[in-house]
Order: structure tokens, then sequence, then C-alpha cells
């Protein structure tokens, strides 16, 4: 168990619609990273929080957007959603930059 | 942007010592090399890290030359237990807006 949770596991949704999904790091840990895990593109980066501010940004697209909380939780939102989205999506946590980062067992995102 | 390479799968034998060699041509000043093991339905798991030179814990070893142009993830005596994929993360300690880049991941087959 890596202290990270993510809800919810399984997630079903049709095109077109908008989903949270949400991270609760591992106590202390105040960095927050998130993932997209695909057949075809294995894990892609997308987008870092440090204490609630954006910190690096990567290939995170225009219809996704993500936010860190003061009580350093964080939720990852997708909306338009595309047949394309289906995925793992992964939430990872650091005591701080630079330090190894811990993985929650993802949410996989279906999209009919 | 670091891009990173990987043999795609490994066989190996109950026993063995196992050398995973991840490739990262244009590595930053700034990153980091940091290994994961990932089983499936899973997410991926921190194995080790290091900057330069030999980094040893209690699972493995990390070798990394001087021009940091490659690394070595270095299993001694794997089980099947040890039968998952690994990958390397190549990624900045603190710059800002810097990318998080995993490699394909490297499939390792143990078997009896």
């Amino acid at each position: 168990d890596s202290g990270v949770t993510q809800t919810p596991k399984h997630l079903i949704t049709a095109t077109g619609q908008r989903v949270t999904l949400r991270c609760s790091p591992r106590s202390g840990d105040l960095s927050v990273y998130w993932y997209q895990q695909s057949l075809d593109q294995g894990l892609q980066f997308l987008i870092q929080y440090y204490n609630g501010e954006e910190r690096a940004k990567g290939n995170i697209l225009e219809r996704f957007s993500a936010q860190q909380f003061p009580d350093l939780h964080s939720e990852l939102n997708l909306s338009s959603l595309e047949l394309g989205d289906s995925a793992l999506y992964f939430c990872a946590s650091s005591v701080d930059i630079g330090q190894p980062q811990h993985f929650g067992d993802g949410t996989r995102l279906s999209i009919l | 942007l670091a891009k990173t390479t990987q043999p795609i799968s490994m066989d190996s034998y109950e026993g063995q010592e196992v050398n995973i060699t991840c490739s990262h041509n244009n590595i930053a000043t700034n990153d980091y090399i940091t290994w994961y093991q990932q089983f499936p339905s899973q997410g991926p798991r921190f194995i080790i890290q290091g900057y330069k030179t030999k980094v040893t814990n209690e699972v493995a070893s990390l070798f990394i030359p001087a021009d940091r142009k490659s690394s070595t993830l270095s299993l001694p005596r794997v089980s099947l237990s040890d039968t998952a994929v690994y990958y390397c993360l190549v990624g900045d300690i603190g710059y800002y807006g810097q990318n998080f880049v995993f490699g394909p991941g490297t499939r390792l087959s143990v078997l009896p």
C-alpha cells in the first residue's frame, strides 16, 4: 500500500461527458502528479502541483484541468470526453520536488 | 526534453542477476534517474533513484556512467515475483516547467 488513495477505481461514461478523478496523497507529501497510461502511449505525465500551486505541465489536453486544494488532495477534471481518453489515470505524490514518487492504484476510465 | 529508450522485453531464470539498460541521450543537468516496477492493475512502485555513479539499496543497484547518457538497473538473484514491467523515469528536481518522461518500459519475465 503506497498510501496514495485514488477514487473511483473504475468509471464508465459516454463521449461528451465530464468526470472528476480524486487523489489523496500520502500523509506529509506536498507534491502531487497526474499521469495517463494507455496501451499505445505508455505512461504520460500530465501535470504536477506543489503545495497548491501548479509546478510543471506535460502533455495535458486543454479539455483536462486539475487543481490541488488546501488540504493537499487533488482533482483531475476531464471534459468533452472522447473514446481516446479511455485509459488508466494515476496519481502520485512525493514529499518534495525531486523526491521519489509514490503512486496510487489508478482510476480506470472507460468511454463508451 | 529527455527521451528514453529501453528494451521491450527480457527473459531470465530464477536466481540470475538481471541488468536492464535505459538510454537517455539528451538528459539535462538537473535531471535525476528513477526506476519503477509495475505489476498488472497496480500503480508503479519506486525501486531506486540516482544522479551519477552507483547507488545501491536493499533490492537493486543503479549504475550511471560519467556521461549520464544511460543507466542500468541491476536486480540481483531474481525470483518469479520479479516478473513485471520496469520503467526508467528521467525528471527534473525543481526546474519549473520541466517534464517527467517515462521510458516505454521493459517487460521482464522470470522463468523457473
